[in-house]
């Protein structure tokens, strides 16, 4: 089933926040493949992190990723009014495949 | 540029099939698996399966187990998605997106722009 997130976070700009990622030892706890999406209305997903907390070219560093046991974390360090949109994680998952968080409303006040 | 392009949107009834196709272009198409992620109205990104084009070899999600069929064509670099006996709990963005040269990479950079199906009697 689904990966657990926080409904939503919110803080004014330049304020950090994290979201957590919550799985099991099926998931997030037994491989460091976890991804981080940030998704705008209308748009497709575009990645933030990768392997648990590679950045890939590109993305602001501001954005971080980590992890411990089965909780995988996305850290935005100083948040910007374009930050506002919806963050999904997805991890590897036995049996060959992958599974996405609730995901998380990211609100910038 | 790795460009990846989905066919346009369907509307289909209740018990039908529809197949949406995405189409490589700008890397070796043979090099990445390709996988299908779908997002219902409101609602969040739900992943439904992979497929490595080298050799066809498929995995599914268990919820989309015996609906959902990958195919490719490596002469057109194209992926196809077929999901059969729709419901109106199908209507949905599908996505492809590129994923890495092995099942369990989790760098997908480049994702398709969307198709939306629509189930309705």
């Amino acid at each position: 089933s689904a990966l657990t997130q926080p409904r939503s976070v919110s803080g004014p700009p330049g304020q950090s926040v994290t979201i957590s990622c919550t799985g099991t030892n099926s998931d997030v706890g037994n491989y460091n493949y976890v991804s981080w999406y940030q998704q705008h209305p209308g748009k497709a997903p575009k990645v933030l992190i990768y392997d648990v907390s590679k950045r890939p070219s590109g993305v602001p560093d501001r954005f971080s990723g980590s992890k411990s046991g089965s909780t995988a974390s996305l850290t935005i360090s100083g948040l910007q009014p374009e930050d506002e949109a919806d963050y999904y994680c997805c991890s590897y998952a036995a049996t060959k495949r992958f599974v996405f968080g609730t995901g998380t409303k990211v609100t910038v006040l | 540029q790795v460009q990846l392009v989905q066919s346009g949107a369907e509307m289909k009834k209740p018990g039908a099939s529809v197949t949406v196709s995405c189409t490589a272009s700008g890397y070796t198409f043979t090099s990445y698996y390709i996988h299908w992620v779908r997002q219902a109205p409101g609602q969040g990104l739900e992943w439904m399966g992979m497929i490595n084009p080298i050799g066809g070899d498929t995995n599914y999600a268990q919820m989309f187990q015996g609906r959902v069929t990958l195919t490719r064509d490596k002469s057109t670099k194209t992926v196809y998605m077929e999901l059969s006996s729709l419901r109106s709990a199908d209507t949905a963005v599908y996505y492809c997106a590129r994923g890495h040269y092995y099942d369990s990479g989790s760098l997908w950079a480049y994702w398709g722009q969307g198709t939306l199906v629509t189930v309705s009697s």
